[in-house]
């Protein structure tokens, strides 16, 4: 049972323009969002993260929005650079769940010279 | 300074062998974790460690699986009469703290059960 969704599998961009990542959960009890970017063979880094206490938490060109009565959260990047280009997670945890988090299936950011 | 590492970067075994996976976190983080990560999906959580002991199994998929960190660094993955189903990219990270936005992850396993 998927609880974090990224149903967009790719997303190609223009050099400069704006990148819009989205991800749905199901889990109304997750507290906490974050997201990865992960490159080939290695292991994802941490981006950003919110709270639920917030709808919005912005760190350089990356600004993550969170709208808890939709269970949607968006990353966005602006402007898009070619180094962005990468598989981006949207993660969640919820209170009491052993700091587990919860993924989704991830979204492959190209982002063209 | 070094980031998590993890050893083999590739292993590829015949269905029913025994494996060991090697997680080396992070020097002074108490917080460990290991993942696996499938072809088309995102990170699933095994197991975690707070110290050397197991503080949340609950993902471990069944029996086969065990995990073990004696000295409170390095951490043993271990699967028993590995299944085809079992390939998989077996990531580990690594935190500070229970802090929950510091999960450094290393590179991960690669494993193949043929």
């Amino acid at each position: 049972d998927q609880q974090v969704k990224q149903n967009s599998p790719s997303l190609s961009v223009q050099e400069g323009r704006i990148s819009i990542l989205n991800c749905d959960y199901t889990n109304s009890m997750f507290d906490y969002f974050l997201w990865y970017k992960k490159y080939p063979a290695e292991g994802p880094t941490f981006l950003i993260s919110i709270s639920s206490i917030k709808d919005k938490n912005e760190d350089g060109r990356f600004t993550v929005f969170l709208n808890k009565s939709a269970k949607h959260l968006s990353l966005h990047i602006v402007p898009s650079q070619p180094g962005d280009s990468a598989v981006y997670f949207c993660a969640a945890s919820a209170p009491g769940t052993g700091n587990q988090f919860y993924f989704g299936t991830g979204t492959s950011l190209t982002v063209i010279p | 300074g070094a980031g998590v590492s993890q050893t083999p970067s590739n292993k590829v075994t015949e269905k029913g062998k025994y494996v060991e996976l090697r997680c080396d976190p992070i020097s002074g983080h108490t917080a460990l974790y290991w993942y696996r990560q499938s072809l088309g999906q995102g990170p699933e959580f095994l197991i975690y460690f707070q110290g050397t002991g197991a503080a949340d199994d609950s993902g471990l998929p069944n029996d086969r699986f065990f995990a073990v960190r004696p000295e409170g660094s390095v951490s043993t993955l271990k699967i028993q009469r590995t299944e085809r189903g079992d390939s998989a990219v077996y990531l580990c990270a690594s935190s500070p703290t229970r802090t929950l936005n510091e999960q450094f992850f290393g590179p991960g396993t690669r494993l193949t059960v043929l």
